[in-house]
């Protein structure tokens, strides 16, 4: 089975800090994806990756940057955390060809304080 | 552009009750579509999907065909537990774009 790992499934940070979301997948996909999900407003999409050092934004990148060093491995930064970001972080991976589908994370539980 | 619509929550059954949970789709070309479940506290599970039109995708006793005279893809079980309760996503991908849309989410609360 495809495994998508998050780092961590609940962590708390302060207003100001920096931030890693960390996201690894052990089948080789090309794509990965980073979303939040909010009561009422469903998923909505950060940023993507579709290659090594690949990255396009999303529908609500402000705030947010990524990083996709090796394939495997996709993170999101939160440059300097706000409570507005206080969120469900879900990743994702998928083959180049959509029609194959997603493979989530766990998702991680992130609240700034 | 591709768009994927599904009905609001929440939906609240009694335990063996039958379920349906619309959804329709716009799309160029021939979409692969998808039913995807979240538990509480959990990430998004693929729960079943269907290629191409008049297919049918099962699992875990829910269905749902592929129509494209109706463009919809609803999701159905005959017999709901409270172990179903949970959000789904109906999601459409292929074609011109490299990554899924999907539907706003329906909450299912079944009640014993």
């Amino acid at each position: 089975d495809v495994k998508v790992t998050q780092s961590s499934r609940y962590l708390v940070k302060r207003t100001g800090e920096k931030v890693f979301l960390e996201c690894v997948q052990d089948m080789d996909h090309e794509n990965m994806f980073w979303y939040r999900q909010d009561p009422g407003l469903g998923l909505r999409l950060i940023y993507f990756s579709y290659d090594v050092k690949m990255k396009e934004k999303g529908d609500i990148p402000e705030g947010y940057s990524v990083s996709r060093e090796k394939k495997e491995r996709f993170s999101l930064i939160l440059e300097s955390a706000s409570t507005n970001q206080t969120s469900m972080y879900l990743c994702a991976s998928s083959l180049q060809d959509s029609h194959y589908g997603y493979t989530f994370g766990s998702g991680t539980r992130l609240t700034v304080v | 552009g591709n768009s994927v619509t599904q009905m609001e929550g929440p939906v609240t059954l009694s335990e063996e009750a039958f379920l349906t949970i619309n959804c329709t789709y716009t799309a160029t070309g021939y979409p692969s579509l998808f039913w995807y479940v979240q538990y509480p506290g959990e990430g998004l599970q693929l729960l079943l999907k269907a290629t191409k039109a008049d297919d049918k995708g099962s699992n875990k006793g829910f269905e749902a065909t592929y129509r494209k005279e109706t463009t919809s893809f609803h999701l159905e079980k005959g017999s709901v537990q409270v172990s179903d309760s949970a959000v789904y996503f109906c999601a459409l991908g292929g074609g011109a774009t490299n990554k899924l849309i999907f539907g706003t989410g329906t909450l299912l609360a079944v009640q014993p």
